[in-house]
């Protein structure tokens, strides 16, 4: 298996701080992406980097990638409490197959 | 609106008793995902179709089977679940993607939570 990993697994701040995750794996990518999961349900799609970008926005979410170190990272700023939840990376794996990470738990604290 | 939806959103078998899990979708995606996620682990792939295309993978369970008698449905089959099998089970769905060009990322349903007795 060539799941990312993330770091931290858990994740505590205030609500208005800013979150970092970060997510590392082990093969050559074609993209990498990050999915939200509210407790108890389903994934949301988040972003999507390309192998040759090195940084994306989409809202108060930026990743960035760099593929020499095999990681990414994703920033969440001006955090509300909504945005508790656990964030997984996944990369592409073979075809049609996407592979997570083990997931970093976010809880904002109001 | 399109979505990917999954029937019952909890639920309880008994131990030995099999069990089907059913997802539709609306999306018109040509592939469709079952995903296992056990608490506080990632979701690990059971298998996907590629249209009608099979493909297991290779530490699925053989106690695991799915249809999709077509491309809006799909259904995930235990057996004869144990305990070791209550989990929540993800449908997922993507259009097809081809190496060297993007992935649009999947579209997941809420989930399926079994419970084993």
């Amino acid at each position: 298996s060539q799941q990312g990993e993330e770091d931290p697994q858990a994740l505590s701040i205030q609500e208005g701080e800013n979150a970092t995750m970060n997510c590392s794996y082990k093969t050559s990518i074609n993209n990498l992406q990050w999915y939200r999961q509210n407790s108890g349900r389903g994934l949301v799609h988040l972003i999507l980097i390309r192998s040759n970008e090195r940084e994306k926005h989409s809202g108060r979410l930026r990743v960035t990638l760099d593929t020499s170190k095999k990681s990414s990272s994703l920033l969440i700023t001006a955090s509300r409490a909504a945005d508790t939840a656990s964030y997984f990376c996944a990369i592409t794996q073979g075809a049609q197959k996407l592979v997570f990470g083990q997931g970093t738990r976010l809880t904002i604290n109001p | 609106d399109a979505m990917v939806i999954q029937n019952p959103r909890y639920q309880v078998t008994q131990f030995g008793k099999p069990v089907t899990l059913s997802c539709s979708q609306t999306l018109n995606h040509n592939v469709m995902y079952w995903y296992q996620q056990k608490s506080s682990q990632a979701p690990k792939l059971l298998f996907h179709y590629y249209d009608k295309d099979f493909n297991n993978e290779a530490d699925t369970p053989d106690n695991f089977q799915s249809r999709r008698p077509n491309t809006s449905f799909c259904f995930l089959d235990i057996r004869s679940p144990g305990l070791g099998d209550a989990a929540m089970y993800l449908c997922a769905t993507s259009l097809r993607w081809l190496a060297g060009t993007d992935h649009y990322g999947y579209t997941f349903g809420s989930g399926t939570r079994l419970t084993v007795v």
